[in-house]
């Protein structure tokens, strides 16, 4: 049973342009979201994450947006750059699940090309 | 500075051998946990452990064991009964605070490869 779900597993965008990668759960209990970038044969890195309380959370060139009622989030990327590409995975997590786990989707692999 | 580390980077495993891969972390984090990644797949989770001597088992813990001794170390062995053994393996830390889950951090990873 996938409790998060990244449904592209690639996406490629022209440099300066906007990449949008989405991810969707199914858990109502979810309040806190997360995305990690990640680089092959390195950890992942975290990049920005959401609470549920809010439907918008911005850094810099990544905004995270939720809308709880379709279970969906999306991070925008913009202007991409080349550097950005990597496989990006978002993750979620219950307030006062056991252990403070984090679920994660199967990673969407952006490709930005000059 | 701060971080985890993980060692080695590239570890190469005989068949039916067991093996230790390390984990230690110096950002003072209660949690820590141990994830395997496969291509194609996300970050599925071995064990973690939220406070020292105590551990619980995540998804895929058959195979697998580990230890917390100490709060900065979180040690994997995987045993010659883990069937697919080779893959890259991830630890992280956080601090769960007053939520019960936090931010998780992770270190830089171990290739192991089964000959």
């Amino acid at each position: 049973d996938q409790q998060v779900k990244q449904n592209s597993p690639s996406l490629s965008v022209q440099e300066g342009r906007i990449s949008i990668l989405n991810c969707d759960y199914t858990n109502s209990m979810f309040d806190y979201f997360l995305w990690y970038k990640k680089y092959p044969a390195e950890g992942p890195t975290f990049l920005i994450s959401i609470s549920s309380i809010k439907d918008k959370n911005e850094d810099g060139r990544f905004t995270v947006f939720l809308n709880k009622s379709a279970k969906h989030l999306s991070l925008h990327i913009v202007p991409s750059q080349p550097g950005d590409s990597a496989v990006y995975f978002c993750a979620a997590s219950a307030i006062n699940n056991q252990g403070g786990k984090l679920i994660f989707g199967q990673g969407t692999e952006l490709s930005v090309k000059p | 500075d701060g971080g985890i580390t993980q060692s080695p980077k590239y570890l190469f495993r005989k068949e039916g051998q067991n093996v230790t891969l390390s984990c230690e972390q110096n950002l003072n984090h209660d949690a820590m946990y141990w994830y395997r990644q496969d291509p194609g797949q996300g970050l599925r989770l071995i064990y973690y452990s939220q406070i020292v001597n105590d551990f619980q088992k995540g998804d895929i813990a058959e195979g697998y064991s580990v230890s917390r001794e100490k709060k900065e170390s979180f040690p994997l062995t995987v045993t010659s009964a883990q069937k697919n053994p080779t893959a890259f393996y991830l630890c992280a830390s956080t601090n769960t605070g007053t939520r019960g889950s936090g931010t998780q951090y992770f270190g830089p990873g171990t290739r192991l490869t089964v000959l």
